[in-house]
């Protein structure tokens, strides 16, 4: 039962264009949201986060948007650079589930010059 | 570099052998979970650990897979007698706090089964 959904496999994206990453949840319970980068061969970096009592959150190049009605969350990078290339998984948490992770996944985004 | 540290980085086991997986967490973390990457998924939770006790292992195979975190020393995911779908990427994360949301995750163990 996948409860977090990134349809999109891959995404390729032009250095200086935004890249828009998408994700959807079907577990109401969730309340805590996550992106996090992984590099071939490495772990998952955590990126960005957001709480189910806010919509947006910004850092830096990096905000996250949460749609809870439509259960949707998004990421926007911008301006994308080379180094953005990597996988990129949206990963989500309830209050009853004790920092269980459920991850999407991943979308490979592919940054060119 | 303080962050969390799993050995061995790959791993190559028979058929019916024993594969053990270590993970030291970041210094300071006394919550470890498990988690395992199958080829082009996204990483399925195994087993939530505290020390000395197991706090979630809904996501633990019932037979086989054992998973610890002794008072002194790395967590221990255990696989008894591997099979070809065990081959798969395993990752450890650490966080400071109970339920922590914000995990920090080692650069996993890449087991292989022949």
């Amino acid at each position: 039962d996948q409860q977090v959904k990134q349809n999109s496999p891959s995404l390729s994206v032009q250095e200086g264009r935004i890249s828009i990453l998408n994700c959807d949840y079907t577990n109401s319970m969730f309340d805590y949201f996550l992106w996090y980068k992984k590099y071939p061969a490495e772990g998952p970096t955590f990126l960005i986060s957001i709480s189910s009592i806010k919509d947006k959150n910004e850092d830096g190049r990096f905000t996250v948007f949460l749609n809870k009605s439509a259960k949707h969350l998004s990421l926007h990078i911008v301006p994308s650079q080379p180094g953005d290339s990597a996988v990129y998984f949206c990963a989500a948490s309830g209050t009853d589930s004790w920092g269980k992770l459920q991850f999407g996944a991943g979308t490979q985004v592919v940054v060119t010059p | 570099n303080a962050g969390v540290m799993q050995n061995p980085r790959h791993l190559v086991r028979r058929r019916g052998q024993e594969a053990r997986l270590r993970c030291s967490p970041v210094k300071g973390h006394s919550h470890v979970y498990w988690y395992r990457q199958l080829p082009e998924e996204g990483l399925k939770f195994m087993v939530y650990l505290q020390k000395e006790n197991i706090i979630d292992e809904s996501g633990m195979p019932k037979e086989r897979f054992s998973a610890e975190f002794p008072k002194e020393g790395p967590s221990i995911l255990r696989i008894q007698q591997v099979v070809r779908g065990d081959s798969a990427a395993y990752f450890c994360a650490s966080s400071p706090r109970q339920g922590g949301n914000e995990q920090y995750f080692g650069p996993g163990t890449r087991l292989t089964v022949t």
